[in-house]
């Protein structure tokens, strides 16, 4: 089944303790984004990616990191988190150029402490 | 300015009516409007998308109207279903990889 999968879907942390939230997918997708969605403010794209080894920021960029040394996979790492990146997260896929349908993942539910 | 402008907030629609959903935009770079539609749970799942070359798209009972002149693009839902009650997302790009999104469309159709 084609798909976007995000590892955790929930969790629950502490101020200042490093984390990572997987994606993954298995559509052989060159475009890979994450976004936050938080109540009255819709989805913002974090970081974004067009390819292995190319990412380049989104709008909201502050306190994340990303890589993408595999095709398949697009972590995202939040070094050091804060209580105002409680959110939930997507992560999405696509073909090609910005003109092609994003596959959303199941969403991660982050809360921080 | 990147910003995406959606209205209502929520709407409320009787079973068998239509639905409409507003976006205004001010970056005239924005080239490719697609719509998500989100239900509790799962993660957006693209609509309907269209292109500023064309003023209307219909995909069965969902419509995108474009006005480019004035920068506003709209979603219409006809016949509306207790099943399409949903939170509903426009969005733009400028092709870049880029995308902004609204902030959102609560939908509830009472049956």
């Amino acid at each position: 089944e084609a798909q976007v999968t995000q590892n955790p879907r929930y969790l629950i942390t502490v101020t200042g303790k490093k984390l990572t939230v997987t994606c993954s997918q298995n559509m052989n997708h060159e475009y890979m984004s994450w976004y936050r969605q938080d109540p009255g403010l819709g989805l913002r794209q974090i970081y974004y990616s067009m390819n292995v080894e190319v990412t380049d920021k989104g709008d909201v960029p502050e306190g994340y990191k990303v890589s993408r040394k595999e095709k398949r996979n697009f972590p995202l790492i939040l070094e050091s988190p804060s209580p105002n990146q409680t959110s939930l997260y997507f992560c999405a896929s696509s073909w090609g150029d910005s003109y092609n349908e994003q596959f959303f993942g199941p969403g991660t539910r982050l809360t921080v402490l | 300015q990147q910003q995406v402008k959606q209205s209502p907030q929520s709407l409320i629609v009787q079973k068998g009516g239509i639905s409409i959903i507003n976006c205004a935009y001010e970056n005239t770079a924005f080239d490719y409007f697609p719509w998500y539609q989100q239900f509790p749970g799962k993660g957006p799942a693209l609509l309907i998308a269209i292109r500023p070359d064309v003023s209307e798209k219909k995909e069965g009972r969902f419509t995108i109207s474009f006005n480019k002149s004035a920068k506003q693009f709209s979603l219409h839902i006809m016949d509306s279903q207790p099943g399409d009650s949903a939170t509903y997302f426009c969005a733009a790009s400028p092709g870049t990889y880029k995308y902004i999104f609204g902030t959102g469309t609560r939908l509830k159709v009472l049956a």
